[in-house]
């Protein structure tokens, strides 16, 4: 069955720092790939996504993830945080077939002035 | 353009209680799926549908019920609510039931029940 794994709960990072966001799958075939945002109070908002080819894939608000096939990770990254960066972020599988989205539990970010 | 709307935006309710919780999409988009959200588990499917008169049940479906008797509408019924079902409820829909859809999200529907 696939899996998706966030394994921080919680991650403090200070404005301006660099931020990695950890995401493994355990998934068969290809997976669909997704990260979403979530602010407090809100619904989830797509960041990016990766389904083949380039295997660094831009998204919005500055951010960007790799796939890395070998260790079954699509890691979440930017560069300089900003406060409204703090949110609950989601990595998420689609299966091919039926579109259902299996989340990870979340990653919740707070940013430090 | 509104996207999706969720109704009601919070509740309170009673154990034993029906409840219908309200999804309407103004994006045309052929498929919509409910999750509930719960601390520390993220997010969890509870039924889908790929087109208007169609449904599936999705990871956790017990205790809900849904119908998509036209493409805008997607309502998620309780018939007898159980204080389990306290919960965050998200509305999404995508264009299609494909893994390449992105699916968009409504606000949420925060549900109590005591």
């Amino acid at each position: 069955a696939q899996s998706v794994t966030q394994p921080d709960i919680h991650i403090t990072v200070s404005e301006g720092a660099s931020l990695e966001l950890r995401c493994n799958y355990s998934y068969g075939a290809t997976p669909y790939l997704f990260w979403y945002v979530q602010s407090p109070g809100q619904g989830l908002q797509l960041l990016l996504k990766y389904f083949s080819g380039d295997t660094l894939v831009q998204g919005i608000k500055g951010f960007e993830a790799e796939f890395k096939r070998s260790q079954s990770s699509f890691n979440l990254r930017k560069p300089s945080v900003h406060w409204s960066d703090a949110a609950e972020y989601f990595c998420a599988v689609r299966r091919g077939s039926q579109g259902n989205l299996i989340f990870g539990k979340g990653t919740k970010l707070s940013v430090k002035p | 353009i509104a996207g999706i709307t969720q109704a009601p935006t919070s509740q309170i309710l009673a154990a034993g209680r029906r409840m219908t919780l309200r999804c309407t999409q103004d994006m045309r988009h052929n498929a919509m799926y409910w999750y509930r959200q719960d601390l520390g588990l993220g997010l969890r499917l509870i039924h889908y549908s790929n087109t208007a008169g169609t449904t599936g049940k999705g990871e956790v479906p017990d205790g809900y019920s849904v119908s998509r008797a036209n493409t805008d509408d997607f309502p998620l019924t309780l018939a007898s609510a159980v204080p389990s079902q306290t919960s965050v409820y998200f509305c999404a829909s995508s264009v299609a039931p494909t893994a390449t859809d992105t699916q968009y999200f409504g606000p949420g529907t925060r549900l109590t029940v005591l």
